[in-house]
């Protein structure tokens, strides 16, 4: 059972460049969602899908864009990567419907040089 | 705006009931509560949520006050490997948007 998956699981930027950081739930759930934690801190919400189609901002949107490929799959790219953005990067997913709690995947650990 | 708090840290002994409170004064009526932890970095893992009424699973108890502003998740019998930083988080679901808000979390030291 995969769950929700991400990739890559680590990597090294410069400033200025871009990155696609990748995620895939093989749930069927309708709603993802991208968190950033930063040390010590709690998770908090970059964009979110609630179903395929729609995507909206979350308390920390800005530098990202994300697209919801498909119901499997969503991304978040960060076009010019700054040092504020070093940070470890979250997906989530969940049915949507009722009150069926979040799945996370395990990370993507990114740093901006 | 917070919408839960959260005391940063709590020490408890191994064997004995972990009780770890939350305050989320401003929730709403249709508004959940849930519980999440996170090992070592990991993805955070669910491990319960309610309403209004008390919650029981295989893992832990949720109690949540009558006028729902305040919640205790306990751990009946704390291992070592229940060391870790234990999020209480509201849920908002409205037409098509459905967010949860993490609190900051409570590090969770079990003790020998």
């Amino acid at each position: 059972n995969a769950g929700v998956t991400q990739t890559p699981k680590f990597q090294v930027l410069k400033t200025g460049q871009s990155m696609t950081l990748q995620c895939a739930q093989d749930m069927n759930h309708n709603s993802m969602y991208w968190y950033r934690q930063d040390p010590g801190m709690g998770l908090r919400l970059i964009y979110y899908s609630a179903s395929e189609g729609t995507t909206d901002k979350g308390e920390v949107p800005n530098g990202y864009n994300v697209s919801r490929l498909n119901k499997r799959e969503f991304s978040l790219r960060l076009e010019s990567a700054a040092p504020s953005q070093t940070s470890v990067y979250f997906c989530a997913s969940t049915r949507g419907t009722g009150y069926q709690p979040q799945h996370f995947g395990d990370g993507t650990r990114l740093s901006i040089l | 705006d917070a919408k839960t708090t959260q005391p940063p840290s709590m020490d408890c002994a191994e064997g004995r009931a972990a009780n770890l409170p939350c305050n989320h004064s401003t929730i709403s009526g249709n508004e959940y509560v849930y519980w999440y932890r996170q090992i070592h970095s990991q993805g955070p893992q669910y491990i319960i949520h309610g309403l209004k009424n008390n919650e029981t699973n295989e893992m832990a108890s949720l109690i949540i006050t009558e006028d729902r502003k305040s919640s205790t998740l306990i751990l009946p019998h704390a291992t070592l490997r229940d060391t870790a930083v234990y999020y209480c988080i509201v849920r908002v679901v409205g037409n098509n948007f459905n967010k949860f808000y993490f609190g900051s979390g409570t590090k969770l030291n079990v003790k020998p």
